[in-house]
Order: structure tokens, then sequence, then C-alpha cells
């Protein structure tokens, strides 16, 4: 939806190796998302985009960074995987602060 | 207290009855609520959106908005086994550093045939 390709859309990888997820859209939103959902906690906001090398931390950033070099590509690197990041992250962006966020299709991801 | 509240359910309607689901949000302020539908290993999708009190109608979904009491709904109406699914509410909660889309954990919707 909205153009927005998320990669890989699955990964196994193993305890303390980094790892980047990328996202990449079409649509020149400006805001770009990564949340991570999990049962029980829903989605859950890591980190946020308002505009190229503009960035801020949601409510659950610890452990991860992100970065913003073109509109199109939001990277989320988790700098040493540890098995509490074993979840489903997904990418969205949105035109505005009050706009509804359309979403990728998601990357699973397994620590091992 | 979370920010955005809702059932985890399931809740389980026959086909062709009204599903109606609630929802619950902390920050007064807020002034733009949204329903998203997820099926099982799926992504979020918009489903509805609403900025104002009272009704919107999109087909056979109604959002419903009271502010002053700070709950949101969406009705389906005549419910299809396809909507089977969890519906997620989520709230724009303005914070310090810029507004943020807060979702609740979701409601799981079963519809019998």
């Amino acid at each position: 939806d909205a153009g927005i390709t998320q990669s890989p859309r699955h990964k196994v990888t193993e305890t303390g190796t980094p790892v980047t997820l990328r996202c990449h859209q079409t649509e020149n939103h400006r805001y770009m998302y990564w949340y991570r959902q999990d049962p029980g906690h829903g989605l859950r906001l890591i980190h946020y985009s308002y505009g190229v090398k503009d960035t801020d931390k949601g409510e659950v950033s610890d452990g991860y960074s992100v970065s913003r070099s073109k509109t199109e590509d939001f990277l989320l690197t988790l700098e040493s995987a540890t098995s509490s990041q074993t979840s489903v992250y997904f990418c969205a962006t949105g035109q505005g602060l009050d706009s509804p966020l359309h979403f990728g299709n998601g990357t699973r991801l397994t620590v091992t | 207290q979370k920010e955005v509240e809702q059932n985890s359910g399931p809740l389980s309607v026959p086909e062709g009855a009204i599903a109606s689901l609630n929802c619950t949000y902390s920050d007064r302020g807020s002034q733009s609520f949204f329903w998203y539908r997820q099926y099982s290993g799926k992504s979020p999708e918009l489903i509805m959106s609403i900025y104002s009190n009272g009704d919107k109608e999109d087909g056979r979904f109604t959002a419903q908005l009271n502010k002053a009491s700070q709950y949101v709904s969406l009705l389906i109406r005549d419910s299809q086994p396809s909507d089977s699914a969890t519906y997620l509410c989520a709230v724009i909660i303005l914070t310090g550093g810029g507004n943020k889309l807060t979702f609740g954990t979701g409601t799981q919707l079963k519809v019998e045939l």
C-alpha cells in the first residue's frame, strides 16, 4: 500500500549480530515510521523521521538506530540483536502529522 | 493507564449481525482517530478516519466519536466472515516532541456462519 516496500521480508539472525531493515517508499511522503508488533503489546513506535536526516525516538527505541539519507529510504538498524528483538517490524509513511499512516508488508525477524 | 485501550476479545458475532468495537483514549487534546483492520499475518490497512464528534459512515462501516467521553467506536453492519480480523484503534497523541500515532492492542473479531 502507498508504494511501501520492506526488505527483507523474513530474516533469521544470531544474537549479537547487527541487522539492518530497509523501507523504501515511492509516494514522496515526508513522514516515515518504524513500528514493532508483538502479541499483547500491539504496535509500538521505535523511531520516526520527519524529513531527510531528521529523526526522533519512539517509545521503544533502546537498541535501535535509524537513518534517512533520502526521502524514499528509511533504515532501521539493530546494533547488536537480542532475542527480545524477535518481532514483526512494520514501516509506515504519512503525508502529514495528522494524516493516517500506510503500512508496508512487514519484516519478520527472528533472533536465535 | 494506557494511552489507547481496547478489549482484546475475541468478539464473536453471527453473520449478518452488527459488530460493535470500542476504544477509549487518555489524551483530551487528541483530534485525529483511525480504525485499521489487520488480517492474520498481514499488515494493518486503514478503513476509517474520523476527526469530528458524531458519526461517519462508509459503506457497512460507521465510526463514532465522542471527545467529551474520550471514546471512539466502530460499527460493522451486516457482518461477513471476511470481516474476521483484528481491528486496531489508533489515536494521534500530542506530545512535546510532536504528534505520535498510538495504537491500541486491537480487538479480534470473529464472524461466525
